[in-house]
C-alpha cells in the first residue's frame, strides 16, 4: 500500500525566513504533485514533478523530486503572509489515482 | 474554462436521509475522482472513473455510498442512508492523462455536508 508522509504537519514561520517541507513516499513513483489549500477553499495545483531530479519554481516556492530517495521537498524562501495555507503532496498510485499526504499547515507571521 | 463544477456547495440533512452530490468535470478530462476531507482522516480517495467506467472503489467506506458516471460530463455520489459520521467536505476532481500517467487533478470547490 502506497503511503505518503509529510513533515512537519504544522509550521509556524516568521516573515522573511526560509523553510523546507518534506514529503516521503513508500513505493516507486516518478510523479509527484504539490497542492495548496486555503482555509475553507478547494485544492489548487502548484507543481507537477515528472522525473528524478525535477525542480520547479514559482515565486518563493521551489519543489524538487528525488525518486531514488522517494523524497520531495517544497522550499519556501523569504516567507510572506500570503503563503499561509495548507500544502499537500500527492503521489500517483500505479499511474492512476493520487494518494495524498496529510498536509502541512503553514502559518506566516510578522 | 469553467473548471470542475460541484453542487450543492453546502448540504445540511438529517440522519437517515438520502444525499446526492453532483459533479461536472472539465470538458475533455477523461478521469474523475471523488474525495472526502475531514480533520481526522485528511483527504481520502473514495472512487475514480476512467472514461466513465469505475476503476477503483476500494475507498468507498460502506455500501451506503454509491457513485455513478452516466456520461463524460456528469457524475453523482450518493449516500443512503446518511449518518452524522459522513459529515465532511466532498471534492470532485478531474484530469486528463499525460504520457504514462495522470496529469494534475483539477479540483472542484467541494460540497460541505453536515448530517445532524
Amino acid at each position: 500500500e502506497l503511503k505518503v508522509e509529510q513533515n512537519p504537519l504544522f509550521l509556524s514561520m516568521q516573515e522573511g525566513k526560509n523553510y523546507t517541507i518534506y514529503c516521503n513516499y513508500s513505493t516507486t513513483s516518478d510523479r509527484l504533485y504539490w497542492y495548496r489549500q486555503d482555509p475553507g477553499k478547494s485544492l489548487e495545483s502548484l507543481f507537477v514533478l515528472l522525473s528524478n531530479g525535477a525542480v520547479k519554481q514559482e515565486g518563493r516556492l521551489m519543489a524538487s523530486l528525488d525518486t531514488k530517495a522517494r523524497l520531495s521537498t517544497l522550499h519556501i524562501t523569504a516567507a510572506v503572509h500570503d503563503l499561509s495555507a495548507t500544502y499537500f503532496c500527492a503521489v500517483d498510485q500505479a499511474g492512476t489515482a493520487l494518494i495524498f499526504g496529510k498536509g502541512t499547515t503553514l502559518s506566516v507571521s510578522s | 474554462d469553467a473548471g470542475v463544477i460541484q453542487s450543492p456547495r453546502h448540504e445540511v440533512t438529517e440522519m437517515g436521509q438520502e444525499v446526492t452530490l453532483r459533479c461536472k468535470p472539465i470538458s475533455g478530462h477523461n478521469s474523475l475522482f471523488w474525495y472526502r476531507q475531514t480533520m481526522m482522516r485528511g483527504l481520502e480517495l473514495l472512487i475514480y472513473f476512467n472514461n466513465n467506467v469505475p476503476i477503483d472503489d476500494s475507498g468507498m467506506p460502506e455500501d451506503r455510498f454509491s457513485a455513478k458516471m452516466p456520461n463524460a460530463s456528469f457524475s453523482t455520489l450518493k449516500i443512503q442512508p446518511s449518518e452524522p459520521r459522513d459529515s465532511a467536505v466532498y471534492f470532485c476532481a478531474s484530469s486528463k492523462p499525460l504520457a504514462g500517467g495522470p496529469s494534475h487533478q483539477a479540483f472542484g470547490p467541494g460540497t460541505r455536508l453536515t448530517v445532524t
